[in-house]
């Protein structure tokens, strides 16, 4: 059954450094997210993405953030500058169609140190 | 701007019992309500979709219900078995400039064996 899938699974990095999460959608799907979880909090929407453009952007996604679809498979999260508050498990999401039901991957942990 | 609540936050239940989640949300007017299962350290696991047009949704031992009048959805489980202790995510897409999901903060369901 098709996944979406998520590299790395965690990654550790030094304040100030950048990261690129990398996500790879359900191959027919045309909706793309991602989210974060912090250590024991909610699961808080980010970003979404369709057309190679942003639909939608959280208070959360500022000018650190950005996201790009450099080929037909690949969907990546860029953190500019990580603060150790970026430090959370961050998720990538895809559907087919609007409204529809959203799968997600296994994430990848981020830690700032 | 959409809440979603989830009580109880955690729950132990000896196996084989019959149990009910709850999610509650303070904007009625969604497009559609989804369940999710997320193990430790892992990431989310679609359990059912339930459309605004939707009363509920089975599959296999879940059922789950919607309404959005009173802004209520529930997760019923029956028969509950170890390995369904996980925690349990809803999540409410409300569309319209709030692109992604709004999740409750999930309930921590433990089975006795």
């Amino acid at each position: 059954e098709p996944e979406v899938t998520q590299t790395p699974s965690h990654q550790v990095t030094q304040m100030g450094q950048e990261v690129i999460l990398r996500c790879v959608p359900i191959s027919n799907h045309l909706y793309f997210y991602w989210y974060r979880q912090i250590l024991g909090q909610k699961v808080e929407f980010l970003v979404s993405f369709y057309n190679n453009e942003i639909s939608e952007k959280s208070e959360i996604f500022d000018d650190q953030f950005s996201v790009e679809r450099p080929d037909g498979s690949n969907f990546t999260l860029k953190i500019r500058s990580t603060k150790l508050e970026d430090s959370a498990m961050y998720f990538c999401a895809s559907t087919k169609i609007l409204y529809n039901e959203q799968f997600f991957g296994p994430g990848t942990r981020l830690t700032v140190l | 701007k959409q809440e979603v609540t989830q009580i109880p936050a955690a729950l132990s239940v000896p196996e084989g019992e019959n149990l009910v989640l709850n999610c509650s949300f303070t904007d009625s007017a969604i497009y559609n309500l989804q369940w999710f299962r997320q193990d430790p350290g892992k990431g989310l696991t679609s359990l059912l979709l339930i459309q605004s047009s939707q009363r509920e949704q089975t599959s296999g031992r879940l059922n789950a219900s919607l309404d959005k009048s009173s802004g209520r959805s529930t997760l019923y489980i029956a028969a509950s078995q170890p390995g369904d202790s996980a925690t349990y995510l809803c999540a409410a897409y409300s569309g319209g400039g709030a692109d992604g999901l709004t999740f409750g903060k999930g309930t921590h369901l433990i089975i006795q064996p």
